[in-house]
C-alpha cells in the first residue's frame, strides 16, 4: 500500500516570509495529492490539490509542485500572515475512482507577527 | 449546499459501552470515507462506503468495529465495547461521483471520549 512521508513536523516563519512542507510517497500509481489545513479543533480543509498530469499549481499565496519521477510534492505559501498557523497535511491517492486517502503525518505551521 | 454533518460532535462512553457515529454526505455525494485522528497524529483511514456497499473496510479493526450506509439515511460507525484506546476523533468525509470524485470534504468530526 501506499505510504507517505512528511517533512517537517513543525515549522515556525517570521510573518511574511515563505514556507515549505515537503512530503514523499512511495506508490507509483498515485497521481492525485491534496492538501488539507486542520486549525485546532477544527475539520481538515482542503486548500489545494495536484493530479499528475501537470508539475505545478498555483491559487493566490499556496502552490504545490510536483516531480512523479522523485516521488515528491511540495506546499509553498507565500507572504505567510498569522492566519496561516495550522497543521497542513498532504495525502496521495490512486485517481481515476473514488479511494482512501493516505495522509502524511502532519505539519504544525507557525506564523510568527 | 450544506457541508458533511456528522453528530453527535463530542461523545462520551464508559468502558464496555456502545458508541455510534453518524455522517450525513453532501448532497449530491455518494462516496463516504471514515478517517480516525489520534491527539497530535495524522487521520487514518478506516472504511470506505457506497450506498448499501462497504467497498474498502482495510483500514477497520477486525473486533468491535463496524460501519454501514442504509439506502436512506446517514452513514453510521459503530464501536461496540469501547475501550479506552478508542478514545480519538473521528471524521467522516466524502466526495462526488464522476471526474471529482477524489475530492473528499470532511465533516466537523465527532470526538469520542471513553473514561
Amino acid at each position: 500500500g501506499e505510504n507517505v512521508e512528511q517533512h517537517p513536523s513543525t515549522l515556525s516563519v517570521q510573518e511574511g516570509d515563505s514556507a515549505v512542507i515537503k512530503c514523499t510517497y512511495s506508490d507509483s500509481a498515485s497521481n492525485y495529492f491534496p492538501w488539507y489545513k486542520q486549525e485546532l479543533g477544527k475539520r481538515p480543509q482542503l486548500i489545494i490539490d495536484i493530479r499528475s498530469n501537470v508539475g505545478e499549481k498555483k491559487d493566490q499565496r499556496i502552490a504545490v509542485t510536483l516531480n512523479k519521477t522523485a516521488k515528491h510534492f511540495s506546499l509553498h505559501i507565500t507572504e505567510t500572515q498569522p492566519e496561516d498557523s495550522a497543521v497542513y497535511f498532504c495525502a496521495a491517492t490512486p485517481s481515476g475512482s473514488a479511494r482512501q486517502l493516505t495522509f502524511g503525518s502532519g505539519t504544525q505551521l507557525t506564523v510568527l507577527p | 449546499n450544506a457541508g458533511v454533518m456528522q453528530n453527535p460532535r463530542h461523545l462520551v462512553r464508559r468502558r464496555g459501552q456502545e458508541a455510534r457515529l453518524r455522517c450525513s454526505p453532501m448532497k449530491g455525494h455518494s462516496h463516504v470515507y471514515w478517517y480516525r485522528q489520534l491527539p497530535e497524529e495524522g487521520l487514518k483511514f478506516m472504511v470506505y462506503l457506497q450506498k448499501e456497499n462497504i467497498i474498502d473496510e482495510s483500514g477497520m479493526p477486525k473486533e468491535r468495529f463496524s460501519a454501514e450506509f442504509p439506502k436512506e439515511g446517514p452513514s453510521i460507525l459503530r464501536i461496540q465495547q469501547v475501550v479506552r484506546g478508542d478514545s480519538a476523533a473521528y471524521f467522516c468525509a466524502s466526495s462526488p461521483d464522476g471526474g471529482g470524485a477524489n475530492e473528499q470534504f470532511f465533516g466537523p468530526g465527532t470526538r469520542l471520549t471513553v473514561l
